[in-house]
């Protein structure tokens, strides 16, 4: 079993619509979580990161942990045409060893 | 802040030759910093984690001797690919962690390598 689990898609959604994007690990000792997103042939950008468990709010952006689930998602509110890139779930235990997810390829379409 | 940078961001080599990458943390100290591959349309493969001072840690599979990597200082990093042959081609990217008040990853914008 992978440490983290992540649909790769690919998701296609119209313009406006909200992005559920979700990965799932085994590790309970996980304590931090990130996602970022990649555009096409360029290296990741950090969009949002969390400690433990809750919520976090930026923007269009809303990451949710739940640890007694093991569960962790990223809402993308009113999506545009410039979200469409792949998304990527990690997460580590404690900040020196990380896991990724294999990343959700999301496309937004005008 | 948090800028990761890489030089170069596109290199063509002949088969046989080797190729250095730099990968500098411009507005924080890494502590650590991670070296990754990543094919088409596939996910990232950490390459080897190297601790500024230190030997790197390779993963399993990853040829230590033929991707060298020196983490000289806390905002240095350098991944040498050595005798490199086409199979080698890749985009190779870097991360650095470390005292940025943040325990996560922050990439750079990746290098093409292609051997011809």
């Amino acid at each position: 079993q992978k440490e983290v689990e992540q649909d790769p898609g690919p998701l296609s959604v119209p313009e406006g619509a909200i992005v559920s994007l979700n990965c799932t690990y085994s590790n309970s000792a996980f304590q931090y979580f990130m996602w970022y997103r990649q555009y096409s042939r360029k290296g990741p950008e950090l969009l949002m990161y969390t400690y433990s468990s809750g919520n976090k709010e930026d923007g269009r952006f809303t990451a949710q942990v739940d640890k007694s689930s093991k569960y962790i998602s990223l809402f993308i509110r009113d999506s545009q045409p410039s979200d469409s890139a792949t998304y990527l779930c990690a997460m580590s235990p404690t900040g020196n060893q990380f896991y990724f997810g294999t990343g959700t390829s999301l496309t937004v379409i005008p | 802040g948090a800028v990761v940078s890489q030089h170069p961001s596109w290199v063509i080599c002949k088969s046989g030759t080797s190729v250095k990458i730099e990968c500098r943390s411009l507005d924080f100290q890494a502590t650590t910093m991670f070296w990754y591959r990543q094919f088409p349309k596939q996910s990232l493969m950490l390459m080897a984690t190297s601790n500024e001072g230190s030997k790197a840690t390779y993963e399993q599979g990853v040829e230590k001797d033929k991707f060298l990597i020196n983490h000289a200082s806390l905002t240095l990093s350098t991944l040498t690919v050595t005798s490199a042959h086409p199979e080698d081609s890749s985009f190779y990217i870097c991360s650095a962690g470390g005292t940025s008040g943040k325990e996560t990853q922050y990439f750079g914008p990746g290098t093409r390598l292609l051997v011809l």
